[in-house]
């Protein structure tokens, strides 16, 4: 059974820190792997989709990274700002479960300015 | 431009209670899927549907129940509600061909058994 992990849980930067969020997945057969924002009380929005045959995808000021073999993935914001507060989450589509998505548990972010 | 609309967004219930969880989407996708959050633990998937009619388990569908009488709702309910159900469930949409970019996620429901 896949099994997402997102750490830290919770993370408080100065604003114009670079920072780095971490995803770690237990098996590498994998479709996808996309990171999600979560702003509190509102769903969730798509930030990056890396497909399983690529190493890397950028937006802006955000860089996501993937390591299939390894299972990991990280997620860079650079140059951060108090507008990046809220939770990120990290989901993975496994190879062989059609379009259902195996999320972490997230990663609380606050930039204070 | 609604995307996905849920309705409640916020419900209290008495243990035992029934209620339905409502999930639209005016973009004609063929897949709908019914997640809860909880806190720490991200979102599990409930149930989905891969077209009308159709509907199937996921991860932690007990205590759930859903219908897709129409493409564009996917309907959650529980028939007997209790505590452990305390959570904010999440409802999304995605075309066939999902690329990924286009899952679309509703603003949650709030909902607390006492």
């Amino acid at each position: 059974k896949q099994e997402v992990t997102q750490i830290p849980a919770a993370l408080s930067v100065p604003e114009g820190e670079n920072l780095v969020l971490n995803c770690s997945f237990t098996d590498s057969a994998i479709y996808n792997l996309q990171w999600f924002r979560q702003d509190p009380g509102k769903g969730l929005t798509s930030l990056l989709l890396i497909q399983s045959s690529q190493r890397e995808q950028t937006s802006g000021r955000l860089n996501a990274s993937l390591d299939k073999s390894s299972g990991r993935s990280t997620l860079y914001i650079a140059a951060s700002q108090p507008g990046d507060s809220a939770t990120y989450l990290c989901a993975v589509r496994p190879a062989n479960a059609g379009n259902m998505l195996t999320f972490g548990g997230g990663t609380r972010l606050m930039v204070k300015p | 431009n609604a995307g996905v609309t849920q309705t409640p967004k916020f419900r209290v219930l008495k243990t035992g209670q029934s209620m339905t969880l409502l999930c639209a989407q005016d973009m004609n996708h063929e897949y709908m899927y019914w997640y809860r959050q909880d806190p720490g633990m991200g979102l599990r998937l409930i149930h989905y549907s891969v077209g009308e009619g159709t509907t199937a388990k996921g991860e932690v569908p007990d205590g759930y129940n859903v219908s897709r009488l129409k493409k564009q709702n996917f309907l959650l309910g529980l028939e007997s509600a209790a505590p452990s159900q305390t959570s904010v469930y999440f409802c999304a949409s995605t075309d066939r061909y999902y690329s990924g970019n286009t899952i679309y996620f509703g603003e949650g429901s709030w909902l607390t058994v006492v």
